[in-house]
Order: C-alpha cells, then sequence, then structure tokens
C-alpha cells in the first residue's frame, strides 16, 4: 500500500520569506499523481498544485511551485513571498493512475509570522 | 458552481444512537467521495461513487457504516449504533471524470458522539 509522510507537522514564515514544505511517498508504481491541498483553519480544503508522475518539469502556480524527485520520491512544495492568507494546514496526497483513492499525509500547520 | 454542500455543519449524538449526513456535489462532477478525518491527522478514503454506483469502499468502512448515491446526484453516508471513535469529520468531495481532476472539497460534517 502506498504511503504518503509528512516529517514537519509544523512550520513557520516571516511575511514575504520563503518556505519549503517536504513529502516523501512510497510507491512501486512508476504511473501516478501527486497533490499539495491547502486546508485553512474552519475552511474547506482546496487544491494548491499537482503534478504527473511522467512530467519531469515541475509544477508551478503563482508563488507556488514543487520540487518533484522521482527517484527519491520526493514531492517538496515551495511557497514564494508568503503572505498572511497562505497560514493553514497543507497536505501533500498520492493517488495511484487509474485510481481514485487519494492518499494524504499527516499535513504540516503553517504559520505565517506578520 | 456553488461548491460542495454538505449537511448539518456539526452533529451530537449520543453512543448507540444512528446518524445520517448529507453531500452535495457540484453538478456536473459524476465522482463522488467520502473521506474521514480526525484531529491533527490528515482525511482516510471511505468510499467512492461513480454516478450512482459504488465502485469502491475502505476497510475502514465498518458494517455499521453505509453510504448511498441513489440518483448520482446527493449523497446520504449513515452511521448506525455510534461509538466515540466514530467521533471525527466527514469530509464529501466531488470531481469531474478526468483522471487529473482535483478533488472539491466541501466544509464537512463534525461529528460528536459522547
Amino acid at each position: 500500500a502506498q504511503t504518503v509522510t509528512q516529517s514537519q507537522p509544523e512550520m513557520s514564515v516571516q511575511e514575504a520569506e520563503t518556505v519549503t514544505l517536504s513529502c516523501t511517498y512510497d510507491t512501486s508504481e512508476s504511473d501516478y499523481y501527486l497533490f499539495w491541498y491547502k486546508q485553512p483553519p474552519s475552511r474547506q480544503m482546496i487544491l494548491v498544485i499537482r503534478q504527473e508522475a511522467y512530467k519531469q518539469q515541475n509544477a508551478t502556480e503563482n508563488r507556488f511551485s514543487v520540487n518533484f524527485q522521482k527517484a527519491a520520491k520526493s514531492f517538496s512544495l515551495k511557497i514564494s513571498d508568503s503572505q498572511l492568507g497562505d497560514a493553514a494546514m497543507y497536505f501533500c496526497a498520492y493517488r495511484s493512475a487509474g485510481a481514485q483513492k487519494l492518499v494524504f499525509g499527516q499535513g504540516t500547520r503553517l504559520t505565517i509570522n506578520p | 458552481d456553488t461548491g460542495v454542500s454538505q449537511n448539518p455543519r456539526h452533529k451530537i449524538t449520543k453512543r448507540g444512537q444512528n446518524v445520517t449526513f448529507r453531500c452535495d456535489p457540484i453538478s456536473e462532477h459524476n465522482r463522488l467521495y467520502w473521506y474521514r478525518q480526525t484531529l491533527g491527522q490528515g482525511p482516510e478514503f471511505l468510499t467512492y461513487f461513480q454516478n450512482e454506483a459504488q465502485l469502491e469502499k475502505s476497510r475502514l468502512l465498518s458494517d455499521r457504516f453505509s453510504a448511498e448515491r441513489p440518483k448520482g446526484s446527493f449523497s446520504t453516508l449513515e452511521i448506525q449504533r455510534t461509538e466515540q471513535g466514530d467521533s471525527a469529520m466527514y469530509l464529501c468531495a466531488s470531481s469531474s471524470p478526468s483522471d487529473y481532476s482535483p478533488l472539491h472539497f466541501g466544509n464537512g460534517t463534525r461529528l460528536t458522539v459522547t
């Protein structure tokens, strides 16, 4: 079974600085998708960024980018120019190609210091 | 797009009682998912529907849990003879048919079993 590990329960960063959240996963498959979701306090979970495993190019969405290292099974999220609204729980998730189940990590709570 | 709607937002029940939650997905989404999230953890997959067909169930879903999506639109999740261990946030999500489509989550139903 696939597993996703987020080794940083909490992270904090100064506003306008850059922060990187770590995620590793375990799988024997070669075709899969990876996601980062954001869950603000008392609000719904929303997609931040996604990556297809067969694509070597790292995904980027505005201030959010990933460092996808397939051989190392690592999928970190970099947030540039951190803003107060970025404060949330961040979850890394894995999905096998052709499957529907998302496997989530334990989450990282990100605090932005003004 | 009015988003995924879940009702009720909160439910407090006594051990042994039955509870039912409702999820209304985004109207054009034919895929619907239920997840359970306990405090400080990532969501865990419970079950998945494509239209009205329940295609996958987690082993986490004991015999006391049942989910339906009778007309391929809204879904209900029922828990019979609730136990204190059932206390959690129950999240519903929907997505369009593409394998790469992200999940759109609702705000969840928080269940407390006393």
